[in-house]
């Protein structure tokens, strides 16, 4: 069984760039959701998506937006970047009839904005 | 959604038992406690989830008291891989929607 997958690993971005970060779920699983994780501190729950559909948002700004694809991967999408983006995303996902609260992290992709 | 209070930082040695305890005195009824291993650059794992009394499984152990208010991971004979940041989070299971809140986490470090 394939975990969670995100790609790239690492990014340096310069402000005001765009950026798309991605993710594949793990096999079986139709839930993707998005964390953002600041150095020192807990991850931040960004949004979630469900059959194609966000299913969820945090408190981050219209700026940050994503995709999901009918084989579950997902794309994470930031616009105007500053230099407070800069931090640890990751994706996870889950499986239906397990419960929300059991998902699957990827390793994350580690963003840098100069 | 609960929030949770637990201690920032542990130590403890090779073999001894630890035991990490979370306050959540404003969880509700449907709410399910949920705890989290995160290693440095590596995404959160799934430990362990329950509702009332003891859940174990192959990792650890998750005690819930009969008012609810708290809850305490242990974690058996710990090794030097088990040094990590543990969450605990709190909500509802049923939610349509898995937003997990994350708080600071309790850091654990494991002696030799």
């Amino acid at each position: 069984e394939t975990g969670v997958t995100q790609s790239p690993t690492h990014l340096i971005k310069t402000r005001g760039q765009q950026v798309t970060l991605r993710c594949s779920s793990q096999s079986g699983h139709n839930t993707v959701s998005w964390y953002q994780q600041a150095l020192g501190q807990g991850p931040q729950f960004i949004f979630q998506y469900y059959r194609e559909e966000e299913n969820g948002r945090g408190n981050f700004p219209p700026r940050f937006s994503g995709l999901q694809f009918p084989n579950y991967s997902s794309e994470l999408n930031v616009n105007a970047l500053e230099l407070d983006d800069s931090a640890l995303y990751l994706c996870a996902s889950s499986r239906p009839g397990t419960g929300l609260y059991e998902q699957y992290f990827g390793p994350g992709t580690r963003l840098t904005v100069t | 959604l609960a929030k949770t209070t637990q201690p920032i930082s542990m130590d403890s040695y090779e073999g001894q038992e630890v035991n990490i305890t979370c306050s959540h005195n404003n969880i509700a009824t449907n709410d399910y406690i949920t705890w989290y291993q995160q290693f440095p650059s590596q995404g959160p794992r799934f430990i362990i989830q329950g509702y009332k009394t003891k859940v174990t499984n192959e990792v650890a152990s998750l005690f819930i008291p009969a008012d609810r208010k708290s809850s305490t991971l242990s974690l058996p004979r710990v090794s030097l891989s088990d040094t990590a940041v543990y969450y605990c989070l709190v909500g509802d299971g049923s939610s349509n929607t898995g937003k997990l809140i994350f708080g600071q986490g309790t850091t654990l470090q494991v002696k030799p």
